[in-house]
């Protein structure tokens, strides 16, 4: 069975710092592109982050270029968000999702139950 | 950046009922549309891909169709399980994968 844990999240002030992790299991984690998708409270879906397999190609959404890092340590099984520089507007449930392709194709076929950010003063 | 454009934003509906969504792209992205259910609380699912494909362990009452820039979630029986919040998503973009802003399904 495919899992995928959140965790990192809490409450931080403007300003701060995060890493948020993800431990995968049930599959071959290094066969897939991984993905990082947030929702702010009672809003809609935002792709974040895109790693492939192979870290050649690591991408962010244009409002968290400079400040966002993904990251993967396929030794581990394990997904990372390095976030630096936070905003109250990044305050959302930052999930963890698979993508079908070890390419990266968008397409997300399994996600975590999501890891809480809290951006405030 | 690519648009997608959901509606209703809401809709009513009784157990049973055919329902019908539809989501809207802002330029043509061929089938590379996807479709998620996301229940209160719970992590989104991934329903239909590449427009008409269900994903394993859907039911087959889910389905998908439509290309360009037109594309519609049919729901043939509609279950109390069924409840949800429905977001399309476009992948035809090599990055900045955007999503509508949901429609709603709820108990009329």
């Amino acid at each position: 069975e495919v899992q995928l844990v959140e965790s990192g999240g809490a409450v931080v002030q403007p300003g701060g710092s995060l890493r948020l992790s993800c431990a995968a299991s049930g599959f071959t984690f290094d066969d897939y592109a991984m993905h990082w998708v947030r929702q702010a409270p009672g809003k809609g879906l935002e792709w974040v982050s895109l790693i492939t397999w192979d870290d050649d190609r690591l991408d962010h959404v244009d409002s968290v270029k400079g400040r966002f890092t993904i990251s993967r340590d396929n030794s581990k099984n394990s997904l990372y968000l390095q976030m630096n520089n936070l905003r109250t507007e990044d305050t959302a449930l930052y999930y963890c999702a698979r993508d079908v392709a070890s390419s990266g194709s968008g397409t997300f076929d399994y996600w975590g139950q999501g890891t809480l950010v809290t951006v405030s003063s | 950046d690519i648009q997608m454009t959901q509606s209703p934003s809401s809709l009513s509906a009784s157990v049973g009922d055919r329902v019908t969504m539809t989501c809207r792209a802002s330029q043509r992205i061929g089938d590379y549309l996807n479709w998620y259910q996301q229940k209160p609380g719970k992590a989104p699912n991934l329903l239909i891909y590449s427009a008409s494909s269900l994903h394993s362990g859907v039911p087959s009452r889910f389905s998908g169709s439509g290309s360009g820039t037109d594309f519609t979630l049919t729901i043939s029986s509609l279950q109390p399980e069924d409840f949800a919040t429905y977001f399309c998503q476009q992948s035809f973009s090599n990055s900045e994968w955007t999503f509508g802003q949901g429609t709603k399904v709820e108990i009329k």
